[in-house]
């Protein structure tokens, strides 16, 4: 395994839900990355922390909340989602933003009803 | 900017035959490339990569792959498929300058036939 984990593996939502993604890394690592993967299309890279900071926002609708409490830790908090946001959710952690290999997690799998 | 375009989005194999995924790349710098790869359920792995090395890598599992500058290509190979080898399979580039993203082709899914 990677040492990346992800909960829950599945989620079904309504639209009108709150619900919450959660990531943990057990690697050390200082940078940690949101990824959506829908069917047909290339991963998209939605948010990037580093060491606890986001450095980038890959112009991802408000209803997707982000927070990052520690360099272990990331959350990705849900509130009014579409239908259109049924993806699997990935997480991902590298040592830095400099480094080259990112490990990833096994993914939330997202249906939003 | 970097971008990379995966040739196939479905390849079938038969089992012990060889595997070939294509890939070309577009970088503005000398790039860095990687293939990783997902099975079901599962969250991606990194395959191999390229870091302005040897042009011929070897990753994990009896894959390899050949960076080739004239022709912008990193495609993957391997010579005898397993089974085990059925998943979806993404080249992924990323400009060496600074802390660049990666960036995701769309995927080719590998199907073993026995």
């Amino acid at each position: 395994e990677t040492g990346v984990t992800q909960t829950p593996r599945h989620l079904v939502m309504g639209m009108t839900n709150k619900k919450s993604l959660k990531c943990e890394q057990h690697l050390g690592h200082n940078a940690m990355y949101w990824y959506k993967q829908s069917a047909k299309k290339p991963l998209e890279l939605m948010f990037v922390y580093n060491f606890k900071e986001q450095t980038e926002n890959n112009s991802v609708p408000s209803r997707f909340s982000p927070e990052c409490p520690n360099s272990s830790h990331l959350f990705l908090h849900l509130h009014t989602l579409q239908p259109e946001d049924s993806a699997l959710y990935l997480c991902a952690s590298s040592q830095d933003l400099e480094a080259e290999t990112q490990y990833f997690g096994p993914g939330t799998r997202l249906l939003v009803l | 900017a970097q971008s990379v375009t995966q040739l196939d989005s479905h390849v079938s194999v038969s089992e012990g035959t060889p595997v070939l995924l294509r890939c070309n790349y577009s970088s503005s710098y000398s790039p860095s490339l990687f293939w990783y790869v997902q099975h079901p359920n599962k969250g991606l792995q990194l395959l191999l990569k390229y870091t302005s090395a040897a042009t011929l890598v070897k990753g994990i599992n009896g894959f390899e792959a050949e960076f080739k500058k004239s022709e912008t290509s990193f495609h993957l190979t391997k010579p005898s498929a397993h089974m085990s080898d059925a998943a979806e399979y993404f080249c992924v580039v990323r400009g060496n300058s600074g802390n660049t993203p990666l960036v995701f082709g769309k995927g080719t899914r590998l199907s073993v036939i026995a």
